[in-house]
C-alpha cells in the first residue's frame, strides 16, 4: 500500500480564494482524520470520520471550513473563502479502527500559504 | 477534554548522550500514549506507544515510561545519534476516538 496520499503537496493562493485539499486513506482503514499543524498551536484535530460519516467536527475553526468523505477512499477539506491565518500544514491521517488507541498513519501533508 | 503538556520545547544534546522528554495529561480515562517523530518537512510517524496496563516499554534505544497515578509519561532516547534530530510529539487518548497531542519537542543531536 502506498500509504495515505494527499494532494496537493503545496498550495499558494490569494486571500478570498477557495482551496480544496484531497486525501486518499489507506485501503481498509475505517477512520480518517484531518489535522492542522502550526507553530503556535501544534497539531489540532479538525474533523474525524468513521466509516465515511463525520463523527466530530468540533475542531473545524469556522463555517469557512468544510469536509466531506463521499466514499471510503476519498476525502476533501475545503476552505472558502481562504484567509492568511489559514496558512498551515494540513495533514490527513487514517487508522484501522476508530477507538482512539490505534496507530495513526499520516499523509505527507499539504503546505498551504494564503497571501 | 484532554490536555497534554510537553516539556521541554527544545532540547540539544551531544551525540551519544541521552535525551528525555516529558508529558503530562489531564484525563484519567486516557489509556493510550503514543510518541510520534517528525523529521523536518516530513509526516509524523509513530515510534513507540504504551498502554495504561504497562509501566515501561523498550524498543532498542527508545523507551517510554508511564506513571498513571501522577498522569505523566516520558520518552527516553539513549546513545543519541544525529538522525534522532527531529520534533517529537507525545499524545494521549483511548477513551474515545481522539488523540490529543502535545506541542512538540525539537531535539537536536550535535555530532
Amino acid at each position: 500500500d502506498a500509504g495515505v496520499i494527499q494532494s496537493p503537496r503545496h498550495e499558494v493562493t490569494e486571500m478570498g480564494q477557495e482551496v480544496t485539499l484531497r486525501c486518499k486513506p489507506i485501503s481498509g482503514h475505517n477512520s480518517l482524520f484531518w489535522y492542522r499543524q502550526t507553530m503556535m498551536r501544534g497539531l489540532e484535530l479538525l474533523i474525524y470520520f468513521n466509516n465515511n460519516v463525520p463523527i466530530d467536527d468540533s475542531g473545524m475553526p469556522e463555517d469557512r471550513f468544510s469536509a466531506k468523505m463521499p466514499n471510503a477512499s476519498f476525502s476533501t477539506l475545503k476552505i472558502q473563502p481562504s484567509e492568511p491565518r489559514d496558512s498551515a500544514v494540513y495533514f490527513c491521517a487514517s487508522s484501522l479502527g476508530g477507538i482512539g488507541n490505534e496507530k495513526l498513519f499520516f499523509g505527507s501533508g499539504t503546505q498551504l500559504s494564503v497571501l | 477534554g484532554e490536555n497534554v503538556e510537553q516539556h521541554p520545547s527544545t532540547l540539544s544534546v551531544q551525540e551519544g548522550d541521552s535525551a528525555v522528554i516529558k508529558c503530562t495529561y489531564s484525563d484519567s480515562a486516557s489509556n493510550y500514549f503514543p510518541w510520534y517523530k517528525q523529521e523536518l518537512g516530513k509526516r509524523p510517524q509513530l515510534i513507540i506507544d504504551i498502554r495504561s496496563n504497562v509501566g515501561e516499554k523498550k524498543d532498542q534505544r527508545i523507551a517510554v515510561t508511564l506513571n498513571k497515578t501522577a498522569k505523566h509519561f516520558s520518552l527516553h532516547i539513549t546513545e543519541t545519534q544525529p538522525e534522532d534530530s527531529a520534533v517529537y510529539f507525545c499524545a494521549a487518548g483511548g477513551s474515545n476516538y481522539k488523540l490529543t497531542f502535545g506541542k512538540g519537542t525539537l531535539l537536536t543531536v550535535n555530532p
